[in-house]
């Protein structure tokens, strides 16, 4: 009963260079969303996906790329990292498609620091 | 535009003390539902409460009790007798209910620090 996961749980960069952080999920949900969490920010949506192959930007997707070819995978890419995207980053997934008001579960986080 | 407010940036109790950390939101949808997160050291998000549009009860559940008012556009969040295990990160989020596209986004607040001292 693993859940929600997300690798690697701690990660250093150099600026300018490609990174990806999975998330990975086991209980067919369909919607899945990447979050990062900066102090004096709370939690600001980066990406979400509604299903396989159905993507959406959310308040601060500049720089990043995400792909869904599976429903239970949802990575996240940072296509030349930068420091400004030093962060602690949450993946979360929520089980009942079209409907609003349930809640989303949570991955236990990925922390980057880009140098 | 959807916001959530969590003007306590921190508060500090000492131990047995009631504790109020307050959320105040904007949304132009008549129907929308609110969470409560704690964020404990460890750093995973757990799930608290949450709360539909609706419904305006306050609910109890243990120590824990939620005071939604949509007079003033208020979810705020109280501890009775505060425990040093409470001593988190709160955050209070938002998330508008769009049937027909409804995806779900929780709009966060900026999260409530408390520091529950023995």
């Amino acid at each position: 009963d693993a859940g929600i996961t997300q690798s690697p749980r701690y990660k250093i960069t150099e600026t300018g260079r490609q990174v990806t952080l999975m998330c990975h999920q086991t209980w067919s949900h369909s919607y899945m969303f990447w979050y990062r969490q900066d102090l004096g920010h709370g939690l600001r949506l980066i990406y979400y996906s509604a299903a396989a192959d159905i993507t959406d930007k959310g308040e601060v997707p500049d720089g990043y790329v995400v792909s869904r070819s599976k429903t239970e995978n949802f990575p996240l890419t940072l296509e030349s990292a930068t420091r400004s995207q030093t962060s602690v980053y949450f993946c979360a997934s929520t089980p009942l498609p079209g409907l609003a008001g349930y809640e989303q579960y949570f991955g236990p986080g990925t922390r980057l620091t880009v140098t | 535009a959807q916001k959530v407010t969590q003007a306590q940036t921190e508060i500090s109790v000492v131990e047995k003390e009631d504790v109020t950390l307050d959320c105040v939101y904007e949304t132009r949808d008549t129907t929308y539902y609110l969470f409560w997160y704690k964020q404990p050291p460890s750093g995973e998000l757990v799930f608290l409460i949450r709360r539909n549009s609706f419904d305006e009860q306050n609910e109890i559940s243990g120590r824990y009790s939620w005071n939604f008012q949509k007079s003033t556009s208020s979810f705020n969040f109280t501890i009775t007798a505060s425990q040093v295990v409470d001593s988190a990160v709160y955050f209070c989020a938002l998330s508008e209910a769009n049937y027909g596209g409804a995806t779900n986004k929780l709009i966060f607040g900026t999260g409530t620090l408390l520091a529950v001292q023995p």
